[in-house]
């Protein structure tokens, strides 16, 4: 059964640019969330979907968004990219909510 | 409210030892309390899990004891390995149909040869 897998693994981009992040969660999960990590702030919740339904949103600003399309699939999306924005970005999935699966994460570099 | 504190902050503990790692949290909605393990260019895995109704909770070398009145939680893992050097974090969260995880700061453990 393969995995939460998050693409690129690795990304870096200019302050000011947009970033678009993928994850495909586990086969049958229809809960995608995404957290972001640093070892400042650790780990922050970012957003939940479910059915293609915004559930949940964490304490960030609207240059964050996200989506979810009808086959689970997520994006994540960073707009005028800060220095700050600098992190480990984390997708989970799950059936139904609960018991959450991380993926490996992509780590975005902003310079 | 929202916090859930996490301690030591580092933890180095001989082979065949006992690690324990720590968590305290003040929302008394949270009703369920996972741990995650989480190795270098990894995501977060999750070990074991309680939820505030039973007080102990053991998978293998892996224990969580939970104290609802003190509002602490708290991971145990006995005959420690070096294969189980890898950062420790705690979380909460209300389970209200899905998962928003207020994960603690994490605890780095070293098992020392």
């Amino acid at each position: 059964k393969a995995g939460v897998t998050q693409t690129p693994r690795y990304l870096i981009k200019t302050r000011g640019q947009q970033v678009t992040l993928s994850c495909s969660p586990i086969s049958g999960h229809r809960s995608v969330s995404w957290y972001q990590q640093t070892p400042g702030q650790g780990l922050q919740f970012l957003f939940e979907y479910f059915s293609e339904t915004q559930r949940n949103k964490g304490n960030f600003p609207g240059r964050f968004s996200g989506r979810q399309f009808s086959n689970s699939r997520s994006e994540m999306n960073v707009s005028t990219l800060e220095l700050g924005d600098s992190a480990l970005y984390l997708c989970a999935s799950s059936l139904g909510g609960s018991g959450y699966t991380f993926g490996s994460g992509t780590r975005l570099t902003v310079v | 409210q929202q916090q859930v504190k996490q301690s030591p902050q580092s933890l180095i503990v001989q082979k065949g030892g006992i690690s324990i790692i720590n968590c305290a949290y003040e929302n008394t909605a949270f009703d369920y309390f996972p741990w995650y393990q989480q190795f270098p260019g990894k995501g977060p895995a999750l070990l074991i899990a309680i939820r505030p109704d039973v007080s102990e909770k053991k998978e293998g070398r892996f224990t969580i004891s939970f104290n609802k009145s003190a509002k602490q939680f708290s991971l145990h893992i006995m005959d420690s390995q070096p294969g189980d050097s890898a950062t420790y974090f705690c979380a909460a969260s209300v389970n209200t149909g899905f998962q928003k995880l207020v994960f603690g700061t994490g605890t780095r453990l070293l098992v020392s040869p």
